[in-house]
């Protein structure tokens, strides 16, 4: 079964970076588009960026445009959101979601000082 | 930027039909999803391309599209809705996805 594990959220201080993973099992990973998105304490989910299977390209908000890098490792089966200059209004739960239907469970990162 | 438009709130008692509703100027070229999200659990989708219900999920669930308009429609909604909703979908380039804002459904 389609199985999505984020990891590498944590507490940073404000200006720091991190770098958020998540592994993926259960289908073939090159296949399928991969999304990031984000859900602030008590607010509704946000669409960050996405990358195409294959890496070729990468769509951001305006909200992270700049500050944030998706990639992948097709050969890890593993997606990655690399966030830099983290503020406090990034701290939220990160959900990776393949294409428009399967989601993780989602890793909280915390941006405090 | 491209938005997407649902009403914060929706309350129906037990079995009557609930309606969420989602404008957007692209809907009409670009498919919409809805999820399912209850309190502090990862969402979960309930209706596909407009209209296409994933396994598992009850048949109460149904998706419909009328131009910049789409709609979920729970009928006979039960308690264990209650939920926030919320639609997904991308602008006219197809690289850039939106939430709409969410939908609490109350049923009671």
């Amino acid at each position: 079964q389609v199985q999505l594990v984020e990891s590498g959220g944590g507490v940073v201080q404000p200006g720091r970076s991190l770098r958020l993973s998540c592994a993926a099992s259960g289908f073939t990973f090159r296949s399928y588009t991969m999304h990031w998105v984000r859900q602030a304490p008590g607010k509704g989910l946000e669409w960050l960026a996405l990358i195409y299977y294959d890496g070729s390209s990468q769509f951001y908000a305006d909200s992270v445009k700049g500050r944030f890098t998706i990639s992948r490792d097709n050969s890890k089966n593993t997606l990655y959101l690399q966030m830099t200059s983290l503020r406090a209004e990034d701290t939220a739960t990160y959900y990776c979601m393949r294409d428009s239907t399967y989601w993780g469970q989602g890793t909280l990162v915390t941006v405090s000082s | 930027s491209y938005e997407l438009t649902q009403p914060p709130s929706v309350s129906v008692s037990p079995g009557q039909t609930a309606r969420i509703t989602c404008s957007g100027d692209a809907l009409p070229r670009k498919f919409a999803y809805w999820y399912q999200q209850k309190s502090g659990q990862a969402p979960v989708l309930v209706i596909y391309e407009d209209n296409k219900r994933p396994s598992g999920i009850p048949d109460r669930f149904s998706g419909s599209n009328s131009g910049t308009m789409v709609t979920l429609t729970i009928s006979g909604a039960q308690v264990e809705d209650e939920a926030d909703y919320y639609c997904y979908s991308t602008d006219s380039s197809g690289n850039h996805w939106v939430f709409g804002g969410g939908t609490k459904l109350t049923v009671l």
